[in-house]
């Protein structure tokens, strides 16, 4: 079974709008944590939100957000006011056992974003 | 600037031949991390490091090999066993997983490793 599930291949947004980017996840672990990166086009991996399965408040950064919904195991992506420069490729992942197993990520597939005028 | 340097951007092998790629940072982290990436797909794990001389496989570690005799420097070395080594290689870091906080990794630039 996939253990970070992003079903959405490609997603268009108009410029200024607000974007969800859906991640589900699969762990049995109580602690975790679940991040979200972007990629634009040169390829590097630049980091964006962090939440910790502890973690009582939703993260936010700047125009992003994570809506953390634990009981259904999803850790969507929220972009506000998108901007082109939002466009790019979204991967979410999951982190396990941070304690004990290490810092080993798990990434989805991601989901390229573009922002249109 | 602090940050991770990989290189070269793009590298081209014959095949059948042992390629190494470069991953040298200045954050002062314990934990590195090689990934790789194929069109389409995410990042999958190589081999990782929490520490210097030590490190453990990943999820695809066969027809790799590693090296961490510093604390900067985690080259990556691409053998000939590596039946589909074309793809784009990229090195992570992380502070200590002691120490509280998300523990996010940080990313260098990637190399594009294209074998003929």
């Amino acid at each position: 079974a996939q253990k970070i599930t992003q079903t959405q291949p490609g997603m268009f947004v108009q410029e200024k709008e607000a974007v969800t980017l859906d991640c589900t996840y699969d762990t049995s672990d109580p602690s975790y944590g679940l991040f979200w990166y972007k990629q634009p086009s040169s390829g590097e991996m630049i980091f964006l939100i962090y939440q910790g399965s502890y973690d009582q408040q939703n993260a936010t950064e700047g125009r992003y957000s994570l809506n953390f919904q634990k009981a259904r195991k999803s850790a969507n992506l929220v972009i506000s006011a998108s901007q082109l420069g939002d466009s790019a490729m979204y991967f979410c992942a999951m982190r396990e056992d941070p304690e004990g197993g290490g810092n080993k990520l798990t990434f989805g597939t991601g989901t390229q974003l573009k922002v249109e005028l | 600037d602090g940050g991770i340097t990989q290189s070269p951007k793009y590298l081209f092998r014959k095949e059948g031949q042992n390629v190494t790629l470069s991953c040298e940072q200045n954050l002062n982290h314990d934990a590195m991390y090689w990934y790789r990436q194929d069109p389409g797909q995410g990042l999958r794990l190589i081999y990782y490091s929490q520490i210097v001389n030590d490190f453990q496989k990943g999820d695809i570690a066969e027809g790799y090999s590693v090296s961490r005799e510093k604390k900067e420097s985690f080259p990556l070395t691409v053998t000939s066993a590596q039946k589909n080594p074309t793809a784009f290689y990229l090195c992570a870091s992380s502070i200590s997983l002691g120490l509280a906080g998300g523990r996010e990794q940080f990313f260098g630039p990637g190399t594009r490793l294209t074998v003929l």
